[in-house]
Formats: C-alpha cells, structure tokens, sequence
C-alpha cells in the first residue's frame, strides 16, 4: 500500500526555521516527485513547490521563493521540506503528496500525506 | 499565474446530483485532478486527469472538462460526501502546481 508519513506537530518562534519530513512506503519513491502543499486554518489549499526524487531538482512557488527548501534523502525514502524566517501566517498545516513529473508536467497528487500542523507563536 | 475559479458553495438533497465546476483559460486543454477533503483529513484524490477514478472511488463520482470549465458530478449524493472539493491543474508554463479556492459540498 503506497502511504506517506510525516513528522509530527511543530511550535516554533518567529524568525525560526521547521523542517518537516515526508517518508514513503510501499512504493518506489525515487520515481516520483514530492509536492508540498499547505493549508491555513479555514483557508485553500496552497502549493508550494516540488522535488523530484530521482533527480533533486526543485521549483518552488514565487511567494516561497526566498525561504523554502526541499530536500531529499534516497537511502531512507524521505523528503524534507524546510521553511525559514517564519511568521505567524505560516500557521497551516503542512502536506506532502506524491506525483510523477516528466515532460513539462505533473500529474496528479496521490497520496497525500497525513499532515503536519506547524504553528508560528511567540 | 494561473487562476482556478469554484463557487464557494454547493447544496444538494441526498439522493440527488451535484455539479461543482471550475472555471479556467482554456482548461479543456489540461488534466484537471479533483480531490475530497473531509474536516481535519488530508485531501483525497477522486477523480484524475478529468474523467478517471482512483481504484475505490464510487462509480457516483464523474468529471468532464471542456472549454473553460471542468465539473466534477457526484450522482446520488449521500450524507458521507459532505465534505470541501478542490480542482487542481498543472500550469506548465510556469511548471507549478495551481487548487481552485474550494467547494463545500453540503448535504441537506
């Protein structure tokens, strides 16, 4: 069964970094790419960028631009994702979902992830 | 950028159908995703590359997408589809992910 697991919640100051993790089992993950999504209390769901696996290339969204980070470690099947200088609209929880890429696209987002809550409070 | 339009609101009796649309620039011109999500779950994918369903999705789940709009029908909606949907493209020109801002489907 193709199933991603992410870390637990985060409490973080502003001004401080969060990494959070993205494990995959049950399927071949170098053959995939990661996507990271957000989701605001309330709000839409917001996407942030992609890696892809087998490669490490990345892109990430213009308004994450400057402070995200995706990161990827083969040997252990796991994606990082790493977001700096937070504020407190980084308040969301946090998803990652699998997704293949080739070709100047990518396809749908399956699975997701179970989310991981970081809040943002000094 | 590209810019994904749903109505914030959809209200159908059980039993009956529902039609949640999305609107784009010549979406017909790309796989539009559509994906279930329940209060305090992650997203759920039910129906992929306009048309096509996950392995486990009810039949009662269907998509079209022609033109500028995309619409995901749920025939003989039940008490359990309540939930938020979101379309999402891939905008290849700017190689980036894109949701619609969300539908919540309320069941009467």
């Amino acid at each position: 069964q193709m199933q991603l697991v992410q870390s637990g919640p985060e409490v973080k100051k502003p001004g401080t970094s969060v990494k959070v993790s993205c494990k995959a089992s049950g399927f071949t993950f170098t053959r995939s790419a990661v996507q990271w999504v957000r989701q605001a209390r309330g709000q839409r769901l917001e996407w942030i960028g992609w890696i892809v696996v087998g490669y490490g290339n990345t892109n990430y969204a213009q308004k994450f631009q400057e402070r995200v980070t995706i990161t990827r470690d083969v040997s252990t099947n796991t994606v990082y994702m790493e977001l700096s200088s937070l504020k407190s609209e980084d308040t969301a929880v946090y998803y990652c979902a699998s997704s293949y890429c080739g070709g100047g696209s990518c396809s749908y987002f399956d699975p997701w992830g179970q989310g991981t809550l970081v809040t943002v409070s000094s | 950028s590209y810019v994904l339009t749903q109505p914030p609101s959809v209200s159908v009796a059980p039993g009956q159908t529902a039609r949640i649309t999305c609107g784009g620039n010549n979406i017909g011109s790309k796989g539009v995703h559509w994906s279930q999500q329940k209060p305090g779950q992650a997203p759920v994918l039910v129906v992929y590359d306009d048309s096509d369903r996950p392995s486990g999705i009810p039949e009662r789940f269907s998509g079209s997408n022609s033109g500028n709009t995309a619409t995901l029908t749920i025939s003989r909606v039940e008490a359990g589809d309540e939930a938020d949907y979101y379309c999402q493209v891939w905008d290849s020109s700017s190689d980036h992910g894109v949701f619609g801002g969300g539908t919540k489907l309320t069941v009467l």
